[in-house]
């Protein structure tokens, strides 16, 4: 069971704004920055927005992060067709002394 | 460009052994600047963190499920990270993921991801 919790689904239809919620505690993402990643279909994960707010080289700016307390976000603007994948944040656990995922969200481009 | 690549897994009984490997190429610095990860990923299922071994070596850290069973470690000379895996149980059957942590620390972000190797555990 993780101890980062997020939907396991969400959806919107292209062109949309959707957001993937990501929430924690004080010893992962209220004291550690969070990372996302993004896992096309039958590919491995790849990097999406680390430190909370800063895209890697070639992640389109439609895709955003934000962090507040103990809870993040993931923000997909004018959603394509190409962003269906499972979307996982991630964030170093100072208890745990060790990294968590949370659970993935499946998102669907109607 | 830097890549991973994993080998070693296979199909293996229960209580049986594994040892997995990751060599790096086209790294700009040296290996010893990256701490490494292991990230498992079972059928259907999402990701989970394994292990993760310091820049240089000294450290390593492990996923509550499996440590006493696994082992983390690299040689620096060869750019490779290894994963001993030991009395393995059918809840390790994964696809087994080798990540670049982006500091010498584990903590930070992981960029790149290997393709991955998959480790059956069964009788």
């Amino acid at each position: 069971q993780s101890v980062l919790t997020q939907p396991p689904s969400a959806s919107g239809t292209p062109g949309q704004r959707v957001t993937i919620s990501c929430s924690g505690s004080s010893s992962n993402i209220g004291s550690n920055t969070v990372n996302w990643y993004q896992q096309l279909p039958g590919t491995a994960p790849k990097l999406l927005i680390y430190s909370n707010n800063h895209r890697p080289s070639g992640v389109p700016d439609r895709f955003s992060g934000s962090k507040s307390g103990t809870s993040a976000s993931l923000a997909i603007s004018g959603l394509q067709s190409e962003d269906e994948a499972d979307y996982y944040c991630a964030a170093w656990d100072d208890s745990l002394n060790g990294v968590l995922f949370g659970g993935g969200t499946k998102l669907t481009v109607l | 460009e830097v890549q991973l690549l994993e080998s070693g897994g296979g199909l293996v009984q229960p209580g049986g052994s594994l040892r997995l490997s990751c060599a790096t190429s086209g790294l700009t610095f040296h290996f010893d600047n990256y701490a490494m990860s292991w990230v498992r990923q079972a059928p259907g299922r999402g990701l989970e963190w394994v292990s993760a071994i310091s820049g240089s070596g000294t450290s390593t850290y492990y996923a509550d499920s499996v440590r006493g069973r696994f082992t983390i470690s690299r040689d620096n000379s060869q750019n490779t990270v290894f994963l001993q895996m030991n009395n393995l149980r059918a809840g390790d059957t994964a696809l087994y993921y080798c990540a670049k942590s982006t500091r010498t620390y584990p903590g930070a972000w992981f960029d790149p991801w290997g393709q991955g190797t998959q480790v059956s555990v069964s009788s």
